[in-house]
């Protein structure tokens, strides 16, 4: 069975900072390139950045670039999101999602709320 | 950036009746460069179609995705109860890919 687990969100201020993981099982994981792709509450979808098979190409919507880094670790297949310098528009659910283009696989997804 | 709009924001059908969505970008998305997906709340969206028109695994016959260039189509041929959801499509011929803001087909 493939699952995607989020992990690490939470409640952080202005200008916080937090490191977001994806545990992925049931699937070839080195094989895929991965995405982050976020929901504000009420919402649509956005596409925040993803990250190619070998971790040597990464891409990033231009509102979080400088503020955001998308990792992976294929030994462990875990992706990764290092966000900085969070804003109140940085709030939503991010979630973790297999494949470069199109989605084949989701996680459930994990808040991230930012405020004072 | 590419802006996809889906219309209509809201349709209210009955279980057994066809639903016809549409997603129109402001430019060519090349090549069908387009997916779509269902999201049920508090779910995770699932992926319907991509390619505009290929089915995605496991994805019943009654999804069908249509349309080229700006202007696509997801039909539902006939309603099940499960089908109840948001539905959104999403362009990826052009970076930054974009999604559009979703048609919610409910209960009528």
């Amino acid at each position: 069975e493939v699952q995607l687990v989020e992990s690490g969100g939470g409640l952080v201020q202005p200008g916080g900072s937090l490191r977001l993981s994806c545990a992925a099982s049931g699937f070839t994981f080195s094989n895929y390139w991965m995405t982050w792709v976020r929901q504000a509450p009420g919402k649509g979808l956005e596409w925040v950045a993803n990250i190619k098979r070998d971790a040597y190409e990464k891409y990033y919507v231009d509102s979080v670039k400088g503020r955001f880094t998308i990792s992976r670790d294929n030994a462990k297949n875990s992706l990764y999101l290092q966000m900085s310098s969070l804003r109140a528009e940085d709030t939503a659910v991010y979630y973790c999602a297999a494949g470069g283009q199109y989605y084949v696989y989701w996680g459930q997804g994990t808040l991230v709320t930012v405020s004072s | 950036e590419i802006v996809l709009t889906q219309s209509p924001g809201t349709l209210s059908l009955s279980p057994g009746e066809r639903a016809t969505l549409s997603c129109r970008a402001s430019q060519s998305v090349g090549s069908s460069y387009l997916a779509w997906y269902q999201q049920k709340p508090g779910q995770a969206p699932r992926l319907l179609i991509y390619g505009a028109s290929s089915r995605a695994t496991g994805i019943p016959d009654r999804f069908s995705g249509s349309g080229s260039g700006t202007d696509f189509t997801l039909t539902i041929s006939r309603l099940e109860p499960e089908d109840f959801a948001v539905y959104c499509c999403q362009q990826y011929g052009s970076s930054p890919f974009t999604f559009g803001p979703g048609t919610k087909v409910d209960l009528k």
